[in-house]
């Protein structure tokens, strides 16, 4: 069975850096795309960016450049997603999911349960 | 990359069919036939239900079907039941080798 569990909830000050796991299980880790997803609290999806694991290719949203950083750790099959200088309007549930390569990279087959993080003072 | 366009909601009766917009531009939806619709339930992920424009994955009700015309993509949901009732997003594949959603469209069943 694919899982893919995800760090837990965050507070965090404006200004602060954040960090997410999302460990996967029940697949080879290298063979599928992670991708970070985030919705804020009744709005729509936002894709921020994926990283291939096998060669560590990374494409982040144009949005995000220079303050997201998507990461893969082939060693304990964990992708990351840091997201820095964050604002209130970063508020939202931070979700990662698998795709294919190729043609089904806009499949998201598998999803983590989410990761809460709140940006206040 | 902009957001695609999607209604913020629709309704139907239960046996109506309803159809869900998802508008783009030639960058994305209208260049390539990589078109996907996820449907999500309160409190839970999204769950994919249509790729490649038209096709279901594995074990996905064949009331939920797919197309394009243009920059416009469609889900249309056939036979509407109680439980179709959630909230319908559109991704596409877009120039750069990124991905855009839409805004979300929340389906009520009246």
């Amino acid at each position: 069975e694919v899982q893919l569990v995800q760090s837990g909830a965050e507070v965090q000050r404006p200004g602060a850096t954040v960090k997410i796991s999302c460990k996967v299980s029940g697949y080879f880790f290298m063979d599928y795309y992670i991708h970070w997803v985030r919705q804020a609290p009744g709005k729509g999806l936002e894709w921020l960016g994926l990283v291939d694991p096998e060669d560590a290719t990374i494409i982040y949203a144009e949005k995000f450049q220079g303050r997201v950083t998507i990461s893969a750790d082939t060693s304990t099959d964990t992708a990351y997603m840091e997201l820095s200088s964050l604002r209130s309007e970063d508020t939202a549930l931070y979700y990662c999911a698998t795709s294919g390569g190729g043609y089904d990279i806009h499949k998201f087959d598998y999803w983590g349960q989410g990761a809460l993080v709140t940006v206040s003072s | 990359q902009s957001a695609l366009t999607q209604p913020a909601s629709v309704s139907g009766s239960p046996g109506q069919s309803i159809t869900i917009s998802c508008t783009g531009t030639s960058s994305d939806v209208g260049d390539y036939d990589r078109v996907s619709w996820y449907q999500q339930h309160p409190g839970k992920a999204p769950k994919v239900i249509i790729y490649e424009v038209n096709k279901r994955p594995s074990g996905v009700s064949n009331r939920f079907s797919g197309s394009k015309s243009g920059n416009t993509a469609s889900l249309t949901i056939s036979g509407l039941q109680a439980d179709d009732e959630a909230d319908y997003h559109c991704c596409s594949y877009a120039v750069g080798s990124s991905l855009v959603f839409g805004g979300g469209t929340k389906v009520t069943v009246i």
